[in-house]
């Protein structure tokens, strides 16, 4: 079975300039989840998705950052203007459904470097 | 606000050893505790759930327990390998399947 799909795995821009960042998930999955890891702490949870519907993005800087899914399989995160402390790992995970014991499957996240 | 602190520093133990990690919380009432690995450059890759009603559960090497009383958990793997090397991440989970990681435990199994 095919693991998340992320791309691309890194990215260098200067601030103020924009990003967009695309994931996969694992074929069935109806919930997909983005984080952000800053180097040195855990994923923090920025938006989780059902189907084509977000359900939770209370620490997603709507001001910057932007999340689709529409078509309810692939997503892409976008950031714009970015700033230096969007320097991070995005990572995007899936699961089978939102019940609490269903499994989160991470991908191999996109590293982003702000100049 | 909820906070979820484990331990910063490194752990570095010889092989063959029970390596002890800690997951400490507060301000927060988690129905569940699950534990990842995460090896630089990927993604964490879970490893075991733990209900609140459960005191301990086990998994191969791997062996959890949970006290709500003492808002702790402890993530044990016996007879640690060099394969083992990595850092292991608590989150804690609430309605939804909406996870709150702590800063992670980087442990170092010298062989």
């Amino acid at each position: 079975e095919a693991g998340v799909a992320q791309s691309p795995r890194y990215k260098i821009i200067e601030k103020r300039q924009s990003v967009a960042f695309w994931c996969n998930p694992i074929s069935g999955h109806a919930t997909l989840y983005w984080y952000q890891q800053i180097l040195g702490q855990g994923p923090k949870l920025l938006i989780q998705f059902q189907n084509n519907g977000v359900v939770d993005d209370s620490q997603l800087p709507k001001d910057r950052f932007s999340a689709e899914r529409l078509k309810g399989v692939d997503s892409t995160l976008k950031i714009q203007p970015a700033k230096l402390e969007d320097s991070a790992v995005y990572l995007c995970a899936s699961s089978l459904d939102r019940r609490i014991t269903d499994t989160q499957y991470f991908g191999p996240g996109t590293r982003l470097t702000v100049l | 606000s909820q906070k979820i602190e484990q331990n910063s520093e490194a752990l570095n133990i010889q092989e063959g050893k029970t390596a002890t990690l800690t997951c400490n919380y507060t301000n927060y009432s988690p129905a569940y505790l699950q534990w990842y690995r995460q090896d630089p450059g990927r993604g964490p890759v879970f490893l075991l759930l733990i209900r609140e009603n459960e005191k301990e559960k086990r998994k191969e090497r791997l062996k959890v327990t949970f006290d709500t009383t003492l808002k702790q958990s402890l993530f044990h793997i016996t007879a640690s390998q060099p394969a083992d090397s990595a850092t292991y991440l608590c989150a804690l989970n609430n309605a939804g399947n909406m996870l709150t990681f702590g800063g992670g435990t980087r442990l170092m199994v010298k062989p």
